[in-house]
C-alpha cells in the first residue's frame, strides 16, 4: 500500500464549478499535511497548509480527519488559473511524503 | 529569507556518464533536505532525506546516491547513468514538520 494515496483524476471541469480532491495516509503518526499545486514543468509550491479544525483561503479549503487518515481539498467556482495539477503532502518526522497528484483542468 | 538554489535547470548527459547535481540553502541553519525525482506526467518519489551532516536516508535502491558535506548542501550523484534516470530532479528543504520549499528543478535527460 503507497504511504499517500490520492484521487487519480484528471477532473475536467467548467469554469464556476466546485471541485475536491481528497488523499489517503497510511501513517497514523504522520504529524502535519499540506496540498501543493504544481504547473507543467514547475517546482510545487504551496497552497495551504491542512488542519484538524479545517483552514479556508478564499476559494480554497482544506479539511483534516485524522480519525479516518484523509485529508481533502475543495475549490469553489474555479478559475482557468486554477488548472494544475494539485499534490497532497504528509510529513512523519522528517520524512516528506507526495502523492501522485490530481491534474485539473478548468474550461472555459 | 530563505532561499534554495538547485543547478543545473537543464542537463543532457550519455548513457554511462557521471552526474553531480548540487543544491544549497540560504538563510536557516540545520534545514532538512530531500531529494524527488519526478517522471514525466507522474507524481514525486522521494529519493533521499538528510536530517543533518552526513546523515542519508534512502528510499529505494537505485543507480543513485546522495551526500550532505555542509549543513546546507545536498549533491545528487551517479557514477554511471541509466536511461531510466531520465526525469525532473528536485532539491527541497523544511524545518522539520514544516511546508518544504522546492529548488527549480533540474530536468535531466540521459541520451
Amino acid at each position: 500500500r503507497k504511504e499517500v494515496e490520492q484521487d487519480p483524476g484528471p477532473f475536467n471541469v467548467p469554469e464556476g464549478a466546485t471541485v475536491a480532491f481528497n488523499c489517503t495516509y497510511s501513517n497514523s503518526a504522520s504529524q502535519s499535511f499540506f496540498w501543493y499545486r504544481q504547473d507543467c514543468r514547475k517546482e510545487p509550491k504551496l497552497l495551504m497548509s491542512v488542519y484538524s479544525s479545517g483552514n479556508e483561503d478564499g476559494r480554497f479549503t482544506a479539511q483534516l480527519n485524522r480519525a479516518s487518515q484523509y485529508i481533502s481539498l475543495l475549490i469553489r467556482d474555479s478559475k482557468l488559473s486554477d488548472s494544475a495539477t494539485y499534490l497532497c503532502v504528509v510529513n512523519t518526522y522528517n520524512d516528506m511524503r507526495f502523492g501522485a497528484g490530481t491534474r485539473l483542468t478548468v474550461k472555459p | 529569507s530563505q532561499t534554495i538554489h538547485q543547478w543545473p535547470a537543464t542537463l543532457v548527459q550519455p548513457v554511462g556518464s557521471p552526474l553531480s547535481l548540487e543544491c544549497t540553502v540560504e538563510g536557516t541553519s540545520n534545514p532538512n533536505l530531500y531529494w524527488y525525482r519526478q517522471a514525466a506526467g507522474r507524481g514525486l518519489q522521494l529519493l533521499f532525506y538528510s536530517v543533518g551532516i552526513g546523515q542519508i536516508s534512502s528510499e529505494v535502491p537505485q543507480n543513485l546516491s546522495a551526500s550532505r558535506p555542509q549543513d546546507r548542501q545536498f549533491i545528487l550523484s551517479s557514477k554511471k547513468l541509466l536511461l531510466s534516470d531520465s526525469g525532473f530532479y528536485l532539491c527541497a528543504w523544511n524545518g522539520g514538520t514544516t511546508e518544504a520549499f522546492f529548488g527549480q528543478g533540474t530536468r535531466l535527460t540521459v541520451v
